[in-house]
């Protein structure tokens, strides 16, 4: 069954402390994304991956980092200098001849 | 840069009534156009999706789209709704390439007994 998977569904962690979402797909696509969601505000791009070993910041990259070592695989670390990071983490992909993304269930990180 | 603006963040409809949820972008050429729906606490599912052709477009879950070039709009549509369909709704717009899809701030459906 091919889809996107996020773990873990729920993240609790202290202030000050860095934590890594993970974002795994067997859809084979090229691109993957993260983004963040905020109440009222919609989806905000993070990060994007289009192939492996390479990565571009999106609209709010600041306190976070991704890497792209395996096609399958889009880690997301959220850092201490993110000055905001309770939220709701989205990661999406799309196949290098699509134009719409596909969605995981989301991750929801709460820090205190 | 595209963007996209629904001005509804909230609609409440009766079970069986009809529903519009509107969305305007604004992109200086053809743009993607897309709806997804989110229940609570998932992730975003692929209503329907717009490229080129035929300005009427038929999604999943009975739902459809029109997308009219001259009003900057791609309202979605369903002639009957029903209980399940209470969740968000999110507009967005891409630019064709991998890199840019922009999503508006959603509106919150909420489907009366």
């Amino acid at each position: 069954d091919g889809g996107i998977t996020q773990s873990p569904k729920y993240l609790f962690r202290k202030e000050g402390q860095n934590v890594t979402l993970s974002c795994e797909q067997n859809l084979n696509h090229d691109a993957m994304y993260w983004y963040r969601q905020d109440p009222g505000q919609g989806l905000r791009l993070i990060y994007y991956s289009q192939i492996v070993n390479d990565f571009q910041k999106g609209d709010i990259a600041e306190g976070y980092s991704v890497s792209r070592e395996k096609k399958e695989s889009f880690p997301l670390t959220v850092t201490s200098a993110q000055k905001n990071p309770t939220a709701f983490y989205l990661c999406a992909s799309m196949s290098r001849t699509g134009y719409e993304q596909y969605f995981g269930p989301g991750t929801r990180l709460t820090v205190t | 840069a595209q963007s996209v603006t629904q001005p509804d963040i909230h609609i409440t409809v009766s079970e069986g009534a009809s529903l519009e949820l509107r969305c305007n972008y604004s992109y200086g050429a053809t743009p993607y156009l897309f709806w997804y729906v989110q229940s609570p606490g998932q992730g975003l599912q692929l209503l329907l999706k717009y490229f080129s052709g035929d300005t009427l477009v038929q999604g999943i879950k009975g739902f459809e789209a029109e997308f009219k070039r001259s009003q900057s709009s791609f309202n979605l549509r369903k002639p009957s709704v029903h209980w399940s369909d209470a969740a968000e709704y999110f507009c967005a717009v891409g630019a064709g390439n991998n890199n840019d899809m922009r999503f508006g701030a959603g509106t919150r459906l909420t489907v009366k007994p």
